[in-house]
């Protein structure tokens, strides 16, 4: 284990549904970051905070949106998605923003 | 062009065997490397981690780094079905984001 945990593991949600992920860092790392990554493709970075303020948003629909209450503590929250978005969602977070230590993902399937 | 390129696999090698994997990428500013490793149902671990040119040793894992060539590869030594996973190469200059390659599935055959 790498000390980052996320919930749930498995999501299934409709379009209309509104849903949230968790993150949990307990490395005292200063930087957390949301990833996407689907069958064949690199892992897509879709958000980063350092010391809590987001330092980049990646051209990400609004239908995702990220909060980082504090340094230990990552959501994603999920609104009106499509189905092209169901993929693996993974939490990571750094010391330094070299080495990068993630989460076991939340399987995401929109119907 | 991607900024970095790695072949999909699969690579089935049998046990005991010395496994290569390799990425290329475009961006001569690169400057740290890192190669992770992802079971499946899990999330991407960090086997090494290297900075600027030259050779990482790390027990039965040799990362190598060429930029000249803008090539690096990850050797697997006495390989075991164990190591069986998707290997990921990651890099990226202190001025860019982390660029990851697709990933390479590796399967060792008992």
């Amino acid at each position: 284990e790498t000390g980052v945990t996320q919930t749930p593991r498995h999501l299934v949600m409709g379009m209309t549904n509104k849903k949230s992920l968790k993150c949990e860092q307990h490395l005292g790392h200063n930087a957390m970051y949301w990833y996407k990554q689907s069958a064949k493709k690199p892992l897509e970075l879709m958000f980063v905070y350092s010391l809590e303020e987001r330092v980049e948003n990646n051209s990400v629909p609004s239908r995702f949106s990220p909060e980082c209450p504090n340094s230990s503590h990552l959501f994603l929250h999920l609104h009106t998605l499509q189905p092209e978005d169901s993929a693996l969602y993974l939490c990571a977070s750094s010391p330094s923003g070299n080495e990068q230590f993630f989460g076991p993902g939340t399987r995401l399937t929109v119907l | 062009q991607k900024e970095v390129e790695q072949d999909p696999g699969p690579l089935s090698v049998p046990e005991g065997a010395i496994v290569s994997l390799n990425c290329t990428y475009s961006n001569s500013a690169f400057q740290y490397f890192m190669w992770y490793r992802q079971y499946s149902r899990k999330g991407p671990e960090l086997l090494m981690y290297t900075y600027s040119s030259g050779n990482k040793e790390d027990g039965r894992f040799t990362a190598q780094v060429d930029k000249s060539s803008k090539y690096i590869s990850l050797f697997i030594r006495d390989s075991q079905p164990s190591d069986s996973a998707t290997y990921l190469c990651a890099m990226h200059s202190s001025a860019s984001k982390i660029i990851f390659g697709s990933g390479t599935r590796l399967s060792i055959r008992p």
